[in-house]
């Protein structure tokens, strides 16, 4: 599995983008990168997956270069309630696929 | 329709003791798994089961052990706590069709704390 760097913490004030940047030097070619988001106490929440290029749902965007080394996770317009822990997670598009779990991001937003 | 539920919420152990977690998955969801998270670390994983097999284990001793059972839900357990037993239990389910999504779905986690 893939390991990932992302930094340790990020603050940013409401109705700014954020954007998180994760390094994964050796992601295999079947590899997906995959961000979740954890809230103090409660388990992490899927927010989105890509393989390459670019992808966007409701919540986020994933942008990820042609060498696939590295990803950034941006968040439009953030409010207090984004205040988190982000992680990057790099795997099999499998069902069986354990997830391995960095440290991950923690994202401060102030009013 | 509800998400993975979990239970008990807290629970507070002794060293020494035993102790049983649940979870229940998402309806249609056939792959539970388990993750153990200490304060301030990422999610680490304990074992995955699909279909009551033991699909993969994490780097964790014998004294954690656990099983699903026919209707998909499943149970940890762990023997012989210690302090550093003390975290966050997390139960994610999936669907674990080969080729799926790779979106595991979490419960709100049992806090066990062990005294």
């Amino acid at each position: 599995l893939a390991k990932t760097t992302q930094p340790i913490s990020m603050d940013s004030y409401e109705g700014q983008e954020v954007n998180i940047t994760c390094s994964h030097n050796n992601i295999a070619t079947n590899d997906y990168i995959t961000w979740y988001q954890q809230f103090p106490s409660q388990g992490p929440r899927f927010i989105i997956q890509g393989y390459k290029t670019k992808v966007t749902n409701e919540v986020a965007s994933l942008f990820i270069p042609a060498d696939r080394k590295s990803s950034t996770l941006s968040l439009p317009r953030v409010s207090l309630s984004d205040t988190a822990v982000y992680y990057c997670l790099v795997g099999m598009n499998t069902g069986f696929q354990k997830l391995v779990f960095g440290t991950g991001t923690r994202l401060l937003v102030s009013p | 329709d509800a998400g993975v539920t979990q239970s008990p919420t807290h629970l507070i152990k002794t060293r020494g003791q035993q102790v049983t977690l649940r979870c229940s998955p998402i309806s249609g969801h056939k792959s539970v798994s388990w993750y153990q998270q200490v304060l301030g670390q990422g999610p680490q994983f304990i074992f995955q089961y699909y279909e009551k097999e033991e699909r993969g284990r994490g780097n964790f001793p014998d004294r954690f052990s656990a099983r699903q059972f026919p209707n998909y839900s499943s149970e940890l357990n762990v023997n012989a706590l210690l302090l550093g037993d003390s975290a966050l239990y997390l139960c994610a389910s999936s669907l674990a069709e080969g080729g799926g999504s790779y979106e595991q779905y979490f419960g709100p986690g049992t806090r066990l704390t062990v005294t």
